[in-house]
């Protein structure tokens, strides 16, 4: 099956600094990832589409200069926090959908995730 | 908007029993719906997927419904094992842009040797 790896797996930073985190569609082109946030026991939360040559599009209330999105080739997609918080601290997990446009009904596959904690 | 619910209690279950979750939506008439398995620390890995003109699919020990009519999907893990043991979510296909998905709370599911 298809693999998609996020790097690093967990990352550990001081209050104001930036992380980037990577995720790679490995065996496969991805012109669509998508970047996911999950707290503890609860749901994953999308928070933006990254798109291979345009510009990434965030959902409702997430901060698109925070949370810089980069789709630099088919297969790789990053993901900075800048000015990173405590309350920035969650896992991180990417995920690319197969197939082509439209409605249709391709499964989605998931990076490992990376844990983020902001000290 | 729309809605995805799954029940948040744990679900325990003997081995070799049937685990059967739920998943209601409202709002929203998706196209298809997805289920994935999480297990902790982890992403989620793609399971089944059945589509709205599909009333049942099958995976090996897995079996998915899918009632447009009552807004509702039942996944069932047949002869559970405890390597079944995860939390299950269901999502849902967006209208907004293609490949985008909602994902429901999960539930989880422990199998007891």
């Amino acid at each position: 099956g298809a693999v998609v790896s996020q790097h690093p797996s967990w990352v550990i930073c001081k209050s104001g600094t930036s992380v980037k985190i990577e995720c790679r569609s490995l065996d496969f082109q991805a012109t669509t990832m998508f970047w996911y946030r999950q707290f503890p026991k609860q749901s994953l939360m999308l928070m933006a589409t990254s798109n291979e040559g345009s510009k990434a599009t965030y959902e409702q209330g997430v901060e698109k200069d925070k949370f810089l999105i980069n789709h630099a080739s088919l297969t790789l997609s990053t993901l900075t926090v800048t000015s990173a918080h405590p309350e920035d601290s969650s896992f991180y997990i990417c995920s690319a959908p197969r197939g082509g446009g439209g409605r249709s009904s391709y499964e989605q596959y998931f990076g490992p995730g990376t844990r983020l904690t902001v000290t | 908007s729309q809605k995805i619910e799954q029940n948040s209690e744990a679900l325990n279950i003997q081995e070799g029993k049937t685990a059967t979750l739920t998943c209601n939506y409202t709002n929203y008439s998706p196209a298809y719906l997805q289920w994935y398995r999480q297990d902790p620390g982890r992403g989620p890995v793609f399971l089944l997927l059945i589509r709205e003109n599909e009333k049942e699919k099958r995976k090996e020990r897995l079996k998915v419904t899918f009632d447009t009519t009552l807004k509702q999907s039942l996944f069932h893990i047949t002869a559970s094992q405890p390597a079944d043991s995860a939390t299950y979510l269901c999502a849902l296909d967006s209208t907004d842009s293609w490949g985008k998905l909602q994902f429901g709370a999960g539930t989880q599911v422990v199998v007891t040797p």
